[in-house]
């Protein structure tokens, strides 16, 4: 069964505080692994689309990469509008179209000033 | 870029009522459209697939004649939530598939029920 686990659940950073957000996954086939972003009460928002192992993606403060197991959502220098939940989602070889997406619990980020 | 529009974002109604909420993708035709719920601190769960001129299709566990879904046009799919109870307070997130060039798929801003 396709599986998609994220960690931590919520992370606290000081403004300019660089870490990393956690995504395993687990699926017979991967056709891509995405990342959004959530702001409260709002729908998720695109940011990357990664299709294999050793891809890297980057925008602005945020750089994704890929392995066989997980990915990783690294933030360089965050400042408080980067404050969101960001949500992992696979897209199983066997699933469909993209609406088929299974998707992580997400991580809440808090950056404060 | 392609933008879904979703309305309304909040509606607050009384336990037996029905609620129907739109989803439009507004510059891109959408044969297809999804349809997710999302609980506090929860994944985003797949409803329904919308198509276009034809029968959605359910995901296990949902009731089809509880969650009415209509894709009437291109550009435009609506679910209904009929004699809604307060179990059915939840996020209601739409999506809309682009097939222009490679697959993509666009959120709508989503709904927040709440049934009293």
């Amino acid at each position: 069964e396709d599986q998609v686990t994220q960690s931590p659940e919520a992370l606290r950073l000081q403004e300019g505080e660089s870490s990393s957000l956690n995504c395993s996954y687990t699926v017979s086939g991967l056709r891509g692994l995405f990342w959004y972003r959530q702001d409260p009460g709002k729908g998720p928002e695109f940011l990357f689309t990664l299709y294999s192992a050793g891809e890297e993606k980057e925008k602005e403060r945020l750089k994704a990469t890929l392995t066989k197991k997980e990915s990783f959502l690294h933030i360089t220098a965050p400042k408080p509008e980067d404050s969101a939940t960001y949500l992992c989602a696979v897209q199983d070889v066997h699933g469909g179209s993209q609406g088929n997406l299974i998707f992580g619990k997400g991580t809440k980020l808090s950056v404060k000033p | 870029g392609a933008v879904v529009s979703q309305h309304p974002s909040w509606v607050i109604c009384k336990s037996g009522t029905s609620v129907k909420i739109e989803c439009r993708s507004l510059d891109f035709q959408a044969t297809t459209m999804f349809w997710y719920r999302q609980f506090p601190k929860q994944s985003l769960m797949l409803m329904a697939t919308s198509n276009e001129g034809s029968k959605a299709t359910y995901e296990q566990g949902v009731e089809k004649d509880k969650f009415l879904i209509n894709h009437a046009s291109l550009t435009l799919s609506t679910l209904t939530v009929t004699s809604a109870h307060p179990e059915d307070s939840s996020f209601y997130i739409c999506s809309a598939l682009s097939m222009g060039g490679r697959e993509k798929l666009f959120f709508g801003s989503g709904t927040q029920l709440s049934v009293l």
